[in-house]
């Protein structure tokens, strides 16, 4: 059974850091391109970055350009978003999702967990 | 950026049929997929690559693409379907994941 718990939500100050972690199981990370997906409240799904099922391969959103980083360690089975220089508007529910291959669907998504940037 | 356009809401009575639309340039050109979100979860797939039902979704749901328009169709509508759906494609210009704006489905 598929499953992608995250951890790591909070409340942080704008201009801070804060790093999320996604661990799964189920699946291998080498055979999914992974990816984070946000929500801000009340507002509409929104891609944020993906990584690849080989790794090789890493994108980003525009908004989040140049302050968050995706990686894996495959030996943990664990996703990571680490976000710097942290804006009011980042402020949402972050979700890690999966899409098999080399897919363009998210297939299964975590709970999510919530960032609240605020001083 | 590729944007896709959905309605912000769709009211439907019970038995009837909803249709969501998501608009974007020469989308029929591209592979779609349709998620549905209920208050507090998270998403779920309910048709992928335009008009493939995954499984566990019920027939009622179906999809369609053509021209500058996707659409999502879902048959006898039951008070269970009110959620909001979102429509997504992986745009490869910019090699970036598109989602629509979402449409708030409200069964009366």
């Amino acid at each position: 059974q598929v499953q992608l718990v995250e951890s790591g939500g909070g409340v942080v100050q704008p201009g801070r850091s804060l790093r999320l972690s996604c661990v799964v199981s189920g699946f291998s990370l080498h055979g999914s391109a992974m990816h984070w997906i946000r929500q801000a409240p009340g507002k509409g799904l929104e891609w944020v970055t993906r990584m690849s099922y080989d790794g090789n391969d890493i994108y980003y959103g525009d908004s989040v350009k140049g302050r968050f980083t995706i990686s894996r360690d495959t030996s943990r089975s664990t996703l990571h978003l680490q976000m710097n220089s942290l804006r009011r508007d980042d402020t949402a529910i972050y979700y890690c999702a999966r899409t098999e291959g080399d897919a363009t669907n998210v297939d299964d998504w975590g709970q999510g967990t919530l960032v609240t940037v605020s001083s | 950026s590729y944007d896709l356009t959905q309605p912000p809401s769709v009211s439907v009575a019970p038995g009837k049929t909803a249709t969501i639309t998501c608009g974007g340039g020469d989308i029929g050109n591209k592979i779609v997929h349709w998620y549905q979100q209920r208050p507090g979860q998270a998403p779920i797939m309910v048709i992928l690559h335009d008009s493939e039902r995954p499984l566990g979704i019920p027939e009622r749901f179906s999809g369609s693409n053509a021209g500058t328009t996707a659409t999502l169709t879902i048959n006898r509508v039951e008070v269970g379907d009110e959620a909001d759906y979102y429509c997504q494609l992986w745009d490869a210009v910019s090699d970036q994941w598109v989602f629509g704006g979402g449409t708030k489905l409200t069964v009366l």
